[in-house]
């Protein structure tokens, strides 16, 4: 079946700090892949998504390479910030008309001054 | 406006009560979703709709019943609430698959 491992948190930087949460999957097929972001007391929102191998997805300055040989979608960005403390969940969609997203269990981000 | 709208926000309950969380969305979406977040954040579906069918109905206990009236509606009702059942409940949402999948605020259920 299909899976989705991102590391274990809590994750603490220090605000400018380079950020890199791992997440690998395993799927038939030809998944597609998400990061979404739930803040503190809010349901989630896609933060970016990649559908093909190859394909980078970016959005606030956070950036994630569909890397089909190591099944890998890790999540990066240069310089966090205070305001970016929040859960991330890395999730496949198997396509082939599924309708499911198969998240993992989230890694807890904290930034701090 | 709000796409993807869930009530009440909080529910705090006893033991044995039956409960409903309502769900609307404005996207003209096909297809909506309950998710269930448990203490460690993980999320799980329960169910699916497409169209006002049920297309995903994963391992739930039978006192949960989702209903959907039209395909921008997905209530979940719940009944005989057990300990277990305080969660976070996320409605979502998405069109074409595979797509972007939209989430309500959450609705925080607390069984006591």
């Amino acid at each position: 079946g299909n899976s989705v491992t991102q590391m274990e948190g809590p994750v603490t930087l220090s605000e400018e700090a380079f950020l890199t949460i791992n997440c690998t999957y395993t799927a038939t097929g030809y998944p597609s892949l998400f990061w979404y972001v739930q803040y503190p007391g809010e349901g989630l929102q896609l933060l970016l998504k990649a559908t093909k191998a190859d394909d980078k997805g970016s959005n606030k300055g956070f950036e994630a390479t569909y890397r089909k040989e190591t099944t890998s979608f890790h999540l990066e960005k240069g310089s966090v910030q205070v305001s970016d403390s929040a859960v991330y969940f890395c999730a496949l969609n198997s396509g082939a008309g599924s309708y499911q997203l198969t998240f993992g269990k989230g890694t807890k981000l904290s930034v701090i001054p | 406006d709000t796409a993807v709208s869930q009530t009440p926000k909080y529910l705090v309950t006893q033991m044995g009560n039956d409960k409903s969380i309502k769900c609307e969305q404005n996207l003209g979406h096909d297809t909506m979703y309950w998710y269930k977040q448990d203490s460690k954040k993980f999320l799980k579906i329960m169910f699916s709709y497409n169209n006002k069918e049920l297309i995903i109905n994963e391992t739930v206990p039978n006192r949960f019943s989702p209903k959907s009236p039209d395909k921008a509606h997905l209530n979940l009702h719940i009944n005989s609430l057990e300990l277990g059942d305080s969660a976070v409940y996320f409605c979502a949402s998405s069109q074409e698959v595979p797509s972007t999948i939209y989430f309500g605020e959450g609705s925080w259920l607390t069984v006591v």
